[in-house]
């Protein structure tokens, strides 16, 4: 079993629209969690990170754990084109360095 | 800050000849040094660990002399692919860890890759 689970889509969606992204992971000890934007032949940007369960909002962007059922969610709101790109999840562990990665899912926003 | 730069951005080689792939922290300090392989669609597989100043750590199934790594400062780590095969084609990211000073402990940024393409 993968550590870590991900949809890798590809999602469409209209510009304006709710965008949904979501990740599960095996691994009960991961206590970090992140969502890294890639845009295609780039290296991943680190766009939120959030430590154990809860919500975390920056701008249109929110970032939701749910440790019981080992779920990560990334919601957009009002997407826009410019956010057309890959959307990583990852975690890790406490006191470790290492990531595990979910597949990526590559986003599309049509104007 | 915290900008990571990889040289060259695109290489093609012929099969048999060694790529070296070089990634640097520009603006901090990195002690820890990591290597990922991404193939099209998929998502990044961690290759190794790097430490300056020590021998890096491959996970399974990564041949460590055909992919072999030094972390000769804090701010520069090496990739060398060598006798380099087709199926050694990939899109190849360095990232270098940093303390973020928040309870993610270290952050990790990454390099805008290397595409690698053996003929």
């Amino acid at each position: 079993q993968k550590e870590v689970e991900q949809d890798p889509g590809p999602l469409s969606v209209p510009e304006g629209a709710i965008v949904s992204l979501n990740c599960t992971y095996s691994n009960s000890a991961f206590q970090y969690f992140m969502w890294y934007r890639q845009y295609s032949r780039k290296g991943p940007e680190l766009l939120m990170y959030t430590y154990s369960s809860g919500n975390k909002e920056d701008g249109r962007f929110t970032a939701q754990v749910d440790k019981s059922s080992k779920y990560i969610s990334l919601f957009i709101r009002d997407s826009q084109p410019s956010d057309s790109a890959t959307y990583l999840c990852a975690t890790k562990g406490t006191g470790a360095n290492n990531l595990f990665f979910g597949t990526g899912t590559r986003l599309t926003v049509i104007p | 800050g915290a900008v990571v730069s990889q040289h060259p951005s695109r290489v093609i080689c012929k099969s048999g000849t060694s790529v070296k792939i070089e990634c640097r922290s520009l603006d901090f300090q990195a002690t820890t040094m990591f290597w990922y392989r991404q193939f099209p669609k998929q998502s990044l597989m961690l290759m190794a660990t790097s430490n300056e100043g020590s021998k890096a750590t491959y996970e399974q199934g990564v041949e460590k002399d055909k992919f072999l790594i030094n972390h000769a400062s804090l701010t520069l780590s090496t990739l060398t692919v060598t006798s380099a095969h087709p199926e050694d084609s990939s899109f190849y990211i360095c990232s270098a860890a940093r303390l973020a000073g928040h309870y993610l402990g270290h952050e990790q940024y990454f390099g805008p890759g290397t595409r690698l393409t053996v003929t």
